[in-house]
């Protein structure tokens, strides 16, 4: 699996847009990007994924640059209740692949909304 | 439709000691895994279980076995418990291949 970089921690002013990097600069062709976040020691939450497109849902948007090799989640209006570690991952999503469940997590990036 | 539940919430053991946490993945799921978290680390993959076998296996020593029933709901073993085993142990169920979904967790104290 390639490994992934964030930045320790960040902070956000509350309703103003949180932008979280992840650098995966060994990522593979077949190797999605995941984000996942973890609120005070539950189990990790899966926000979004994407291989290369820029996604978007409900909870985030996920914007991968060209070469792949780096990512950035967007929470658009961060409350006090995204205050969370922040984890991005890269593994593979092909059925049959048998790297394909494993998912390896870094120490990822503590955001801090505040008030 | 109940998400990935685990099984107990708390635990506490003394050294050398086995014990066993259950999980029940989401409704339609097959696959689970296990992971475990120390306190201020990320999640580390234990092993993935899908149709019943244990399909990938992270760095753990052989005292951390599990299993899956026909039913897809998993068991984590571990025996011989250290000190170094508390932990946060983590369950996830996924479509093989797919996103995964966490359960709450099972807080295990080792004394």
């Amino acid at each position: 699996d390639a490994k992934t970089t964030q930045p320790t921690s960040m902070d956000c002013a509350e309703g103003r847009a949180a932008n979280l990097p992840c650098n995966h600069s060994t990522i593979s062709g077949n190797e999605y990007v995941y984000w996942y976040r973890q609120i005070h020691s539950q189990g990790p939450q899966y926000i979004i994924h994407g291989l290369k497109n820029n996604e978007t849902n409900e909870m985030a948007s996920l914007i991968i640059t060209e070469d792949r090799k780096s990512s950035t989640l967007i929470l658009p209006h961060a409350t006090l209740r995204d205050t969370a570690v922040y984890y991005c991952i890269v593994r593979p999503r092909l059925i049959y692949n048998t790297n394909a469940g494993k998912s390896t997590f870094g120490d990822g990036t503590t955001l801090t909304v505040k008030p | 439709d109940a998400g990935v539940t685990q099984s107990p919430t708390h635990l506490i053991k003394t050294r050398g000691q086995q014990v066993t946490l259950r999980c029940s993945p989401k409704s339609g799921h097959d696959t689970v895994s296990w992971y475990q978290q120390a306190l201020g680390q990320g999640p580390q993959f234990i092993f993935q279980y899908y149709e019943e076998e244990e399909r990938q296996r992270g760095n753990f020593p052989d005292r951390f076995s599990g299993h899956q029933f026909p039913n897809y709901s998993s068991e984590l073993n571990v025996n011989a418990l250290l000190l170094g085993d508390s932990a946060l142990y983590l369950c996830a169920s996924s479509l093989w291949s797919g996103e995964q979904y966490f359960g709450p967790g099972t807080r295990l104290t080792v004394t």
